[in-house]
């Protein structure tokens, strides 16, 4: 069974700071998405990376897909309160036509 | 408007009974699916289909049972309900197997 494990899972820091967020599999992935789940709503998809070794940048969000496809990261810099939320990799490897959802990461922004 | 919408938002029921969860897109998706979160947050894929064709049934019991009428439409229906079905119900649509999802806000099914 293919697993996707996000670490930390629980992460509270306050307002201004860096933090990372680690997706790791044994699997290599086709394509890799990131989205971003707030209480009480669906999960809401933030970026989507397809090559090794690709960075994309959404503000003060970087993604970063490893080389061997098999892992990302997820940095969000200066750190505000609205970025609290739970944070979900899923990755889709090749033919299979459904992604995977990491173990997701639990984040909370103090004021 | 809202793009994925699912119904009811609540659902509690006892033990044994069958209910449905409805969810319609208005995005013009020809792909549909069924998630199930758990009390840990961990998200699971149960079905999907693509233009009414179903295309992944993850081992899931054979008392739910997924219907798509027409491509904007996915429901799941439940059969014998148990305790471990308690979970929120999330309904996706992306154009296609592979593209973004977008999800519904959620059914919170809690089966007393």
């Amino acid at each position: 069974t293919q697993l996707l494990e996000q670490s930390p899972q629980f992460l509270s820091i306050q307002e201004g700071e860096n933090l990372t967020v680690y997706c790791n599999s044994s699997s290599v992935f086709s394509s890799l998405q990131w989205y971003r789940q707030e209480p009480g709503e669906g999960p809401v998809l933030l970026v989507t990376v397809v090559t090794g070794g690709e960075v994309k940048k959404l503000k003060r969000l970087t993604f970063q897909f490893g080389d061997a496809r098999k892992d990302s990261s997820l940095h969000i810099t200066a750190a505000q309160p609205g970025d609290t939320g739970l944070y979900l990799c899923a990755g889709e490897t090749s033919g299979t036509y459904k992604y995977i959802f990491g173990t997701g990461t639990r984040l909370k922004v103090l004021a | 408007d809202t793009a994925v919408s699912q119904t009811p938002k609540y659902l509690v029921t006892q033990m044994g009974n069958d209910k449905s969860i409805k969810c319609e897109q208005n995005l013009g998706h020809d792909t549909m699916y069924w998630y199930k979160q758990d009390s840990k947050k961990f998200l699971k894929i149960m079905f999907s289909y693509n233009n009414k064709e179903l295309i992944i049934n993850e081992t899931v019991p054979n008392r739910f049972s997924p219907k798509s009428p027409d491509k904007a439409h996915l429901n799941l229906h439940i059969n014998s309900l148990e305790l471990g079905d308690s979970a929120v119900y999330f309904c996706a649509s992306s154009q296609d197997l592979v593209t973004e999802a977008f999800f519904g806000q959620g059914t919170r099914l809690t089966v007393v």
